[in-house]
């Protein structure tokens, strides 16, 4: 059973260029996080969404900043025109749709990516 | 408002020896809290959760967690270190948001160095 897929693991862009993340939840799940790390920081909350929704988008960036999780495919995180301060590590998690709160509530996290903006 | 503070920013010890990594909470609610373990360069891992069960629970890898309310805490332990432990640890308590996400809000994190 392979767990949350993250791709690609590293990513480079030049200021002004778009970056998009993509992310295959857990087999099973149909609720995707994703969640942005500075350096030295833990991890801040910025999306939540299941299939063709957007449930809860209180922790992203009112600008540049999109996602998506279609009927079909990854959900994908997408920045446009990208600055230094985007660089970071985003990490997507899932977690079942079904279960009790406790399951529903546990997320697993992919490797992330690494994004780099010069 | 929910809040995490993890007390030590690092934490060192040496391989065989007793670790403690501490975790302080602050909730609004009765909260559920999790345990996650970050190798270099790597995702993150739970390692374990409370989710108002039992107040001592176990994880992977032989960590476990001790939830006690009245101190609000939930601090991380394990009985003898190893090499391979060497990582970053966050406490995280999850939050129900109006929405009806469950966001997770993390701890700044713990960087465990295991001396041989």
């Amino acid at each position: 059973n392979a767990g949350v897929m993250q791709n690609p693991r590293h990513l480079v862009r030049r200021r002004g260029q778009e970056a998009r993340l993509r992310c295959s939840p857990m087999k099973g799940h149909s609720h995707v996080y994703w969640y942005r790390q500075l350096p030295e920081e833990g991890l801040k909350f910025m999306v939540y969404l299941q299939k063709e929704n957007i449930i809860d988008e209180s922790g992203m960036p009112k600008e540049r900043f999109s996602a998506e999780f279609p009927k079909e495919g990854p959900s994908i995180l997408r920045i446009q025109q990208v600055v230094r301060g985007d660089s970071a590590a985003y990490f997507c998690a899932s977690s079942p749709r079904t279960g009790g709160p406790a399951d529903q509530e546990t997320q697993y996290f992919g490797p992330g990516t690494r994004l780099l903006v010069l | 408002a929910q809040s995490v503070t993890q007390l030590d920013s690092h934490v060192s010890v040496s391989e065989g020896t007793p670790v403690l990594l501490r975790c302080n909470y602050s909730s609004s609610y009765s909260p559920s809290l999790f345990w996650y373990v970050q190798h270099p360069n790597k995702g993150l891992q739970l390692l374990l959760k409370y989710t108002s069960a039992a107040t001592l629970v176990k994880g992977i890898n032989g960590f476990e967690a001790e939830f006690k309310k009245s101190e609000t805490s939930f601090h991380l332990t394990k009985p003898s270190a190893h090499m391979s432990d060497a990582a970053e640890y966050f406490c995280v308590v999850t939050f129900r948001s109006g929405a009806g996400s469950y966001q997770l809000t993390f701890g700044k994190g713990t960087k465990l160095s295991v001396i041989p």
